[in-house]
């Protein structure tokens, strides 16, 4: 069964890279019947979709963050990342990353979500 | 890219019936049968409840169902539960030329 797993820092500085991967297991990142992706969910607010990557490497990013974020995917350890620059107390979040089911665009599988907080 | 527009909270009694509304526009629901929802529980993922419109995932109760009509979609919840109490939020795919996904501002459905 697959399994996502987010890691990474819980806390970034402002203006500096927030830096998270996503470990796969249960299956291959490389299936081509999935995307990969990362949303996120301010405190008390909903959910935003991030990014996505396909295990080719092809990237698709919301507008509204596109200037900052970075997408990548590594198929020897089975991960994803997610790199955000210049972040701002506005990142706080809970990070999530999921699979998206490919022609279909629904996240079937998600990560528990791993909170990111940016204070000096 | 706009989110989908839903109701801010919902309630009903146990075993009553609620909808859930999304609406969007004719670039994403009205262009596209790929509509998704999900329930969130505080502090826990998103659980996929309802993709492609109207179908259910292995393990998600029948009492859940989804449509659409023009640009707004519906989560139907039938015999309301104590459990089924959490937010819901849907999605839609919106875009053709980019991978453009855009979720709904959620809704809080309290079961009285």
């Amino acid at each position: 069964q697959l399994q996502l797993q987010e890691s990474g820092p819980g806390l970034v500085k402002p203006s500096e890279t927030l830096s998270l991967t996503c470990t796969v297991s249960g299956g291959s990142i490389s299936s081509s019947s999935y995307y990969w992706g990362w949303i996120r969910q301010p405190p008390g607010k909903g959910l935003e979709w991030i990014g996505s990557i396909y295990y080719s490497g092809s990237t698709y990013y919301n507008p509204s963050l596109k200037s900052r974020v970075t997408i990548s995917v590594d198929t020897s350890k089975n991960q994803f990342s997610l790199k955000l620059s210049s972040v701002t107390a506005a990142d706080t979040a809970v990070y999530y990353c999921a699979d998206i089911r490919d022609y279909y665009y629904y996240m079937d599988v998600w990560g528990k979500g791993t909170t990111v907080t940016v204070s000096s | 890219q706009s989110a989908l527009t839903q109701p801010a909270s919902v309630s009903g009694s146990p075993g009553q019936s609620i909808t859930i509304s999304c609406t969007g526009t004719s670039s994403d629901v009205g262009s596209y049968n790929l509509v998704s929802w999900y329930q969130q529980h505080p502090g826990k993922a998103p659980k996929l409840m309802i993709y492609e419109g109207s179908k259910r995932p292995s393990g998600v109760s029948n009492r859940f169902s989804g449509s659409k009509s023009g640009n707004t979609a519906s989560l139907t919840i039938s015999g309301l539960q104590a459990e089924d109490e959490a937010d819901y939020y849907c999605c839609s795919y919106a875009g053709s030329s980019t991978f453009d996904v855009v979720f709904g501002g959620g809704t809080k459905l309290t079961v009285l």
